[in-house]
């Protein structure tokens, strides 16, 4: 079963938009969330990552929300621009462990 | 700075062969991972180490061995390839310096099984 579930499978954003993709987990057993960034032919890359004791957490133009009671959290990016065309993984990593389960990814285009 | 090397780059397999996959690290990380991608799916755990002679299982272990003999390298083999297993493939090491330990990520290996 996908204990990280992920949406949209894709996205498509005007340059300057907000892109928002969102992921929403199952087991309370999870205490971190990274945000994994992947362009094409290469490998994933990490972009931001939060805790759960945390609600926000903003990196430039990239931002992770997270709501704690919801299991939920999701990656907003401000005035989005052509070279954020990628594909986005959430994940969460499995407490007292270094496993990590991914979502099924975020394939993002922004139109110049 | 090579990080993380994968081979091959790519690669077609006639079913039932055998197949290694290499993976090396310079970067001294004692966690490593692999990783198949798949349309879909996402990324899925295979199998994992966390130190130079310990290994584990993954997600989706079946039909894959690995072994960790010293600390930069950890290959993945098939032992019997199967169509099922056509993917691309990500080694990736953990680094110790972060909160929750970031993952770095080679540029995969791309096996066709027919």
């Amino acid at each position: 079963q996908q204990q990280v579930k992920q949406s949209p499978q894709s996205l498509i954003v005007q340059k300057g938009g907000i892109s928002i993709i969102n992921c929403a987990y199952e087991n309370t057993a999870f205490d971190y969330f990274p945000w994994y960034q992947q362009f094409p032919g290469k490998g994933p890359a990490l972009l931001i990552a939060i805790r759960p004791d945390v609600s926000e957490k903003k990196e430039g133009r990239f931002t992770i929300s997270f709501n704690k009671s919801a299991k939920q959290f999701s990656l907003h990016i401000m005035d989005s621009q052509p070279g954020d065309s990628a594909t986005y993984f959430c994940a969460a990593r499995r407490m007292g462990t270094y496993k990590y389960i991914f979502g099924t990814g975020t394939r993002l285009k922004v139109l110049a | 700075i090579a990080g993380i090397t994968q081979a091959p780059t790519s690669q077609i397999l006639a079913a039932g062969r055998r197949m290694t996959l290499r993976c090396t690290q310079d970067m001294r990380h004692n966690a490593m991972y692999w990783y198949r991608q798949d349309l879909g799916l996402g990324l899925r755990l295979i199998h994992y180490s966390n130190t130079a002679g310990t290994t584990g299982k993954g997600e989706v272990p079946d039909g894959y061995s690995v072994s960790r003999a010293n600390t930069d390298d950890f290959p993945l083999t098939l032992a019997s390839a199967v169509p099922s297993q056509t993917s691309v493939y990500f080694c990736a090491s953990r680094s110790r310096d972060r909160d929750g330990g970031e993952l770095f990520f080679g540029e995969g290996s791309r096996l066709t099984v027919l």
